[in-house]
């Protein structure tokens, strides 16, 4: 499969806990993006990399967000400390972006996340 | 502040044509897509859009004009697997996608 995957495809946790999600890009791609996307709504930007190199993160993101990208490949994005308000499907998205008209991002099958 | 507005919701009959609007104030501008989502899975590109006029691929089609701010979606010959979520998107000065709320369009027989 030369898609864009993501692990897990649903989490369940209690709210305070910590969670880590992962996202592997299609191999020949060096931008990765993550997103968040609640029922009725089109995705809202958090974070991407170019290669290993985490380029802008949205204002939104509070400090309990973080992610890596240790070497240019697979991705991980940890919450620390989940709120209900974190219940979201997380969407990774890869694109090639050698030139900066390449246009299209592929999306992975996204990660849901319940907090209780 | 950047905004894309969109119709939340549309119905139209299998067979038929239907035209989804999108208008937009972002930070710059380089490109517009359209991405479709089916329920509970992740959005797939339709389609891209830079300089002002139509692009055509089958059934779908996307227009824009930059000075208006504005882009429609147009399916034809309408099938009961188009059901699904629209995107607008638009990528800013700074070459991230502004998302809409997207457009839920229901295919009636």
């Amino acid at each position: 499969d030369t898609g864009v995957s993501q692990d897990p495809r649903h989490k369940i946790t209690k709210r305070g806990q910590n969670v880590t999600f992962r996202c592997d890009p299609i191999s020949e791609h060096n931008r990765l993006y993550w997103y968040r996307q609640t029922l009725g709504q089109g995705p809202e930007f958090l974070t991407y990399f170019q290669n290993e190199a985490q380029l802008e993160k949205s204002r939104l993101l509070s400090d309990r967000f973080s992610a890596e990208r240790p070497k240019g490949s697979f991705s991980t994005l940890e919450i620390q400390r989940t709120e209900q308000g974190d219940s979201a499907m997380y969407l990774c998205a890869s694109s090639l972006a050698e030139r900066e008209d390449s246009y299209e991002q592929y999306f992975g099958p996204g990660t849901r996340l319940t907090v209780t | 502040g950047q905004n894309i507005d969109q119709p939340t919701e549309m119905t139209a009959t299998e067979g038929a044509i239907v035209q989804i609007n999108c208008t937009y104030q972002t930070s710059g501008f380089n490109g517009l897509f359209w991405y479709q989502q089916h329920a509970g899975e992740a959005p797939t590109f339709l389609s891209y859009n830079v300089l002002d006029g139509l692009e055509e691929k089958g059934r779908f089609s996307s227009f824009l004009s930059r000075s208006k701010g504005y882009s429609y979606l147009l399916l034809k010959e309408l099938q009961m697997k188009d059901s699904a979520s629209y995107l607008c998107a638009v990528r800013d000065s700074n070459y991230q996608l502004i998302w809409g709320a997207g457009t839920k369009l229901i295919i009636k027989p």
